[in-house]
């Protein structure tokens, strides 16, 4: 069975500084693995992905995540934080069950970000 | 393109009744994905349809349900309720079958609760 953790409920930084999300993640196949953001009220939009190839990936609002197969890790980052990044973000991971994808979300970690 | 859209977006009921909710995917699109979202659960998969198949089903009772129609819209029911299927009710969709595997847009949610 796969799990995700996500290390802090909460996160805080200052505009402007880097942000780090963490996320590990177990499975018993290579998984896929995602990053969505949630705005208050609103559901979940993706931020970025990954399944094959280049294990730095790139996303939307100048999100990456790095996939390290040998730490079980695809921690989020950005090089500098906005007041519009504050939201809730979820680490997802999906591996093929019977022949279909089923997702696991970790528990979510709130982002709030400081003037 | 209109976005994915669920009603009603608040509900409230008591214990014992039973209630509908709706979802309406991108134009296009064939899968549709229910998620249960609770502070205390996080995000949990219920059920995901392709071309009116129910594909995937996560752990839940039986008291929840799921069907889609030809024009790929789903609705989902849940029966007898209880305190704890207060939630907010989350409605996904995608092009191809395969649940996250392929990208999923996710609506506002339908907040459902239960007194």
């Amino acid at each position: 069975a796969q799990s995700v953790t996500q290390l802090g409920s909460h996160v805080s930084v200052s505009e402007g500084a880097l942000v780090l999300l963490r996320c590990n993640y177990s499975s018993s196949v290579p998984p896929y693995l995602f990053w969505y953001v949630q705005y208050p009220n609103q559901g979940l939009q993706l931020l970025l992905k990954y399944t094959t190839g280049a294990t730095l990936v790139k996303g939307i609002n100048g999100f990456e995540a790095e996939f390290k197969k040998s730490e079980t890790s695809f921690h989020l980052t950005k090089p500098s934080a906005h007041m519009s990044d504050a939201a809730e973000y979820f680490c997802a991971v999906s591996d093929r069950s019977g022949g279909s994808y089923i997702p696991t979300f970790g528990r979510g970690t709130s982002l709030i970000v400081h003037p | 393109k209109a976005g994915v859209t669920q009603t009603p977006r608040y509900l409230i009921k008591t214990r014992g009744q039973q209630v509908t909710l709706s979802c309406s995917p991108i134009s296009g699109h064939r899968s549709v994905s229910w998620y249960q979202q609770t502070p205390g659960q996080g995000l949990q998969f219920l059920f995901e349809y392709f071309s009116e198949t129910q594909r995937n089903k996560g752990n839940f009772p039986g008291r929840f349900s799921g069907r889609q129609f030809s024009n790929s819209r789903s609705e989902m029911n849940v029966s007898t309720l209880e305190l704890g299927d207060s939630a907010l009710y989350l409605c996904a969709s995608s092009l191809g079958a395969g649940g996250t595997y392929n990208e999923q847009f996710f609506g506002p949610g339908t907040r459902l609760t239960v007194l």
